[in-house]
């Protein structure tokens, strides 16, 4: 099993461009959470999605948005990139209800994104 | 906006003394768990304790919890080099799926 996993490990882009992160859950997980984890900080949830829908969402602005997959895997975009988007950006997969099930949720390596 | 502050926010100690962190939090959880980030990296789970339990052990941590006080803490017993780390103590309360992590605890465990 190869756990949560993540993709691209670090990227640098220029403000006002777009980004594309990727995020593979682990094997017999359905639900995906991404969270922005900033210099210093702790991570921030952004949104969650199950069932191909954002179940719930953050204090995010509608410049953060993404997908989910058939085969559960997710996207997180950003448009319009701002210097304060450079951040870690961490995928977390858990079994669906996990919250109710007193069960962990796990967590990729994440993806650094540097915006110039 | 988070949560739980961890406090100390920096903790240095020599290889085999105790490290204890705290975390309190502002409302009302399902359950209070406690995760490991080396270097800016991704999130390890150390231990979840429930609502209603008051004491955890795993291996070498000792996870606490007192939800009359908001409270909970972790003990590393016996440290190591090797768990020089930051830690972080997130919650998640009744009907929501999201974790809220407060700004964690830098440990330094050194030789």
């Amino acid at each position: 099993d190869a756990g949560v996993t993540q993709s691209p490990t670090h990227l640098i882009k220029t403000r006002g461009q777009q980004v594309t992160l990727r995020c593979s859950p682990k094997s017999g997980h359905d639900t995906v959470s991404w969270y922005q984890q900033a210099l210093g900080q702790g991570p921030q949830f952004i949104f969650q999605y199950y069932e191909e829908e954002e179940r719930q969402r953050g204090n995010f602005p509608d410049r953060f948005s993404g997908h989910q997959f058939p085969n559960y895997s997710s996207e997180l975009n950003v448009n319009a990139l701002l210097l304060g988007d450079s951040a870690l950006y961490l995928c977390a997969s858990s079994p669906r209800g996990y919250g109710q099930q007193n069960t962990e949720a796990f967590f990729g390596q994440g993806t650094r994104l540097t915006v110039v | 906006s988070q949560q739980g502050e961890e406090d100390p926010q920096a903790l240095s100690i020599q290889e085999g003394e105790n490290a204890t962190m705290n975390c309190s939090y502002k409302t009302s959880i399902n359950n209070l768990q406690w995760y490991r980030q080396n270097s800016g990296r991704g999130l390890v789970h150390l231990i979840l304790i429930r609502s209603n339990e008051r004491e955890k052990h795993s291996g070498r941590l000792r996870v606490t919890l007192d939800t009359s006080k908001k409270s909970s803490s972790l003990l590393i017993t016996a440290s190591r080099a090797a768990d020089t780390a930051s830690y972080f103590c997130a919650t998640l309360q009744g009907g929501s799926e999201k974790l809220v992590f407060g700004k964690g605890t830098k440990l330094t465990v050194n030789p």
